[in-house]
């Protein structure tokens, strides 16, 4: 069975400041990761994945995630945030085969400081 | 850009009272999903459907739920019964290929 750690529950950072989500997972065969952001009172949004190919992975506003495998890890990282980043992000992974069905972790909720 | 579309927003609902949340997928997806969230718990799997039938469901998923794609466009979650520990967020989600999934904004299930 896979299960995914998300060890911070939340994250205060100032803006313009650099920030990293932590995401481990454990897994006895392959993955694919994902990281979902929560606006308040929305749904859930792709922000990034790693499916196969290089180990780093970019969207399009500024976050970055690295695959380690060794380390069996996906940390999700910005290197200057804005307010507009306040939010729960959700770490994801998902086997790659059968039903890909998601298991989450608990979520970490960063709040951006003026 | 296409999306997933969930209705109603906010259900309230008794104790027992059967509740159908239904649920637009990405029109030309074909693996769809159900998800919970309790309020401060993490997203959790209940059900997936592929080619008109369940694929997979978690423990979550007893007999009280049930799922069904009526008119080929709505993904429909009906629980029969429902019960206090129902009340949560439940997202559905549609992917093409199963890999990457987009999630609808949810319905927030009050159960009195």
């Amino acid at each position: 069975a896979q299960s995914v750690t998300q060890l911070d529950s939340q994250v205060p950072v100032f803006e313009e400041a650099p920030v990293e989500l932590r995401c481990n997972y454990s897994s006895s065969v392959s993955v694919y990761l994902f990281w979902y952001v929560q606006y308040p009172n929305q749904g859930l949004q792709l922000l990034l994945k790693y499916l196969s190919g290089s180990t780093l992975v970019e969207s399009i506003n500024g976050f970055e995630a690295e695959f380690n495998k060794s380390q069996t890890s996906f940390h999700l990282r910005k290197p200057s945030v804005h307010i507009s980043d306040t939010a729960e992000y959700f770490c994801a992974v998902s086997v790659t085969s059968g039903t890909y069905k998601y298991i989450f972790g608990t979520g970490t909720r960063l709040k951006v400081l003026a | 850009e296409p999306e997933v579309t969930q209705t109603p927003s906010h259900q309230v609902t008794q104790m027992g009272q059967e509740v159908i949340l239904r649920c637009v997928p990405i029109s030309n997806h074909l693996y769809f999903y159900w998800y919970r969230q309790i309020l401060g718990q993490k997203v959790e799997f209940l059900v997936s459907f592929y080619n008109n039938e369940i694929s997979e469901k978690s423990e979550i998923f007893d007999d009280q739920f049930s799922v069904e794609r009526p008119d080929g466009s709505n993904f429909t979650l009906k629980i029969r019964s429902t019960k206090l520990e129902d009340s949560a967020m439940y997202f559905c989600a549609s992917s093409s290929q199963g890999v990457t999934q987009y999630f609808g904004p949810g319905t927030r299930l009050l159960v009195l």
